[in-house]
């Protein structure tokens, strides 16, 4: 199976623009959970997704959001960039069995903003 | 809420000696652990997961980490350390009640001496 891919994988913007990033599930999954990795914060969770329905949310400004498709793809959207938003933004995803419990994590989209 | 631990930001080990990578959690009741491995540029890699049952538990490229309820532990593991193993790792904790998102730790960062 292909594992989580994620698009684009590099990114510049510059503060006050908005963007969006894509992730593609490992096939047959439907959760898709989505974290901010940067040198200060870590790892922090920002949302998951399950069925195109919003399960679980991190505490993050409403500046981020997100959406689900049918075919559980998801995006993300950070709108009105800041410089502290720079990260490497981590899409997961989890076929969402009730015996297992594991996470699949994608390569991740390096964000730059100037 | 519940909080990762790692309380060493920096080893060093020579190839070929053991490695210990220390893990302390902070839940309520017994949750779900887990190790990632990161590489530089890279994604999450799943090492292993503790769900419930042998508290000792084996994980890919020789890893094991054994859950230690009275001391709120989740330490990694590995006889003999290769050079290939140098990355950053992670440990994660998840509750059972809040779906995917999961708790990670600051990260350790291991270096491998030839």
């Amino acid at each position: 199976k292909a594992g989580v891919t994620q698009t684009p994988r590099y990114l510049i913007k510059t503060r006050g623009q908005q963007v969006t990033l894509s992730c593609s599930p490992i096939s047959g999954h439907r959760s898709v959970s989505w974290y901010q990795q940067t040198p200060g914060q870590g790892l922090q969770f920002l949302f998951e997704y399950f069925s195109e329905t919003q399960r679980n949310k991190g505490n993050f400004p409403g500046r981020f959001s997100g959406r689900q498709f049918s075919n559980s793809r998801s995006e993300m959207n950070v709108s009105t960039l800041e410089l502290g938003d720079s990260a490497l933004y981590l899409c997961a995803s989890r076929q969402d069995s009730a015996a297992g419990y594991e996470q699949y994590f994608g390569p991740g989209t390096r964000l730059t903003v100037t | 809420a519940q909080s990762v631990t790692q309380p060493d930001i920096h080893i060093t080990v020579s190839e070929g000696a053991s490695l210990e990578l220390r893990c302390n959690y902070s839940y309520g009741a017994t949750p779900y652990l887990f190790w990632y491995v990161q590489s530089p540029g890279q994604g999450l890699q799943l090492l292993l997961k503790y769900f419930s049952g042998d508290t000792l538990v084996q994980g890919i490229k020789g890893f094991e980490a054994e859950f230690k309820r009275s001391q709120s532990s989740f330490n990694l593991r590995k006889p003999s350390v290769h050079w290939s193993d140098a990355a950053e790792y992670f440990c994660a904790v998840g509750a059972r009640n809040a779906g995917n998102m999961l708790t990670f730790g600051g990260g350790t960062r291991l270096m491998v001496k030839p």
